[in-house]
């Protein structure tokens, strides 16, 4: 089973500041990667598919880099909407696996 | 629009199984498989496994191996989530989501409202 690690697990930022999440595989998944929005009370939301594709109607502020191991989820100007938890989840592999989240909240 | 509506929020003893069903509407149920993701209080996500609506066929994880079945009634467009031998760490939010494929790519969109489940004595 592929392992996702994700860092750091809360990150505590301003509104209108850029926020770079991190996200590991344990082995190669090549770019077979997504990335999800989660609130509470609402289902996950897709951002970024393909590791660096965003999803229709995702805002130009939000961009998705890496391949192999290594993957970044960045927001470049964080606005209210945007304070979530955000998984990252690998289909190169059975079972698929998500990692454990980052917890993006106001600083 | 495509829509996926889930069953309403269960209560259970331990040792007792629940059903939860997912609704595909606004799309042909069959040209698309659909998975089953929980979340525990307080935890991530956890995907549990998936069914080819097409064809009936099914992969589960190897946690749920045994305890968990996903079957699908074609003329409902409606896929259902069994879980037996509940114990109280089965208490979750558990999601339904329609897996998306496209040129390599593949993602879980959309995904149902979930349907909260709580195993208690």
């Amino acid at each position: 089973e592929i392992v996702m690690t994700q860092s750091p697990a809360t990150l505590s930022v301003s509104p209108g500041e850029r926020a770079s999440l991190s996200c590991r595989a344990s082995q190669s998944i090549g770019s077979n990667l997504v990335w999800y929005q989660h609130k509470p009370g609402q289902a996950p939301r897709l951002l970024i598919y393909g590791a660096s594709t965003r999803a229709t109607g995702i805002p130009a502020r939000f961009s998705g880099s890496g391949s192999g191991t290594e993957f970044t989820l960045a927001i470049s100007s964080l606005q209210s909407e945007d304070f979530a938890v955000y998984y990252c989840q690998q289909y190169n592999n059975w079972p698929r696996t998500f990692g454990p989240g980052t917890k993006v909240d106001i600083k | 629009q495509v829509q996926l509506v889930q069953s309403g929020a269960e209560v259970k003893k331990p040792g007792a199984s629940v059903r939860v069903s997912c609704k595909a509407s606004g799309y042909t149920f069959t040209n698309y498989a659909i998975h089953w993701v929980r979340q525990a209080p307080g935890q991530g996500l956890e995907w549990m496994g998936w069914i080819n609506a097409g064809n009936g066929n099914t992969k589960y994880s190897q946690k749920f191996q045994g305890r968990v079945a996903i079957t699908r009634d074609t003329p409902a467009s409606t896929v259902y989530m069994d879980l037996s031998s509940l114990r109280s760490e089965d208490t979750a939010l558990y999601y339904c989501a329609r897996d998306q494929f496209i040129a390599g790519t593949r993602w879980f969109d959309p995904w149902g409202q979930g349907t909260l489940v709580t195993v208690s004595s």
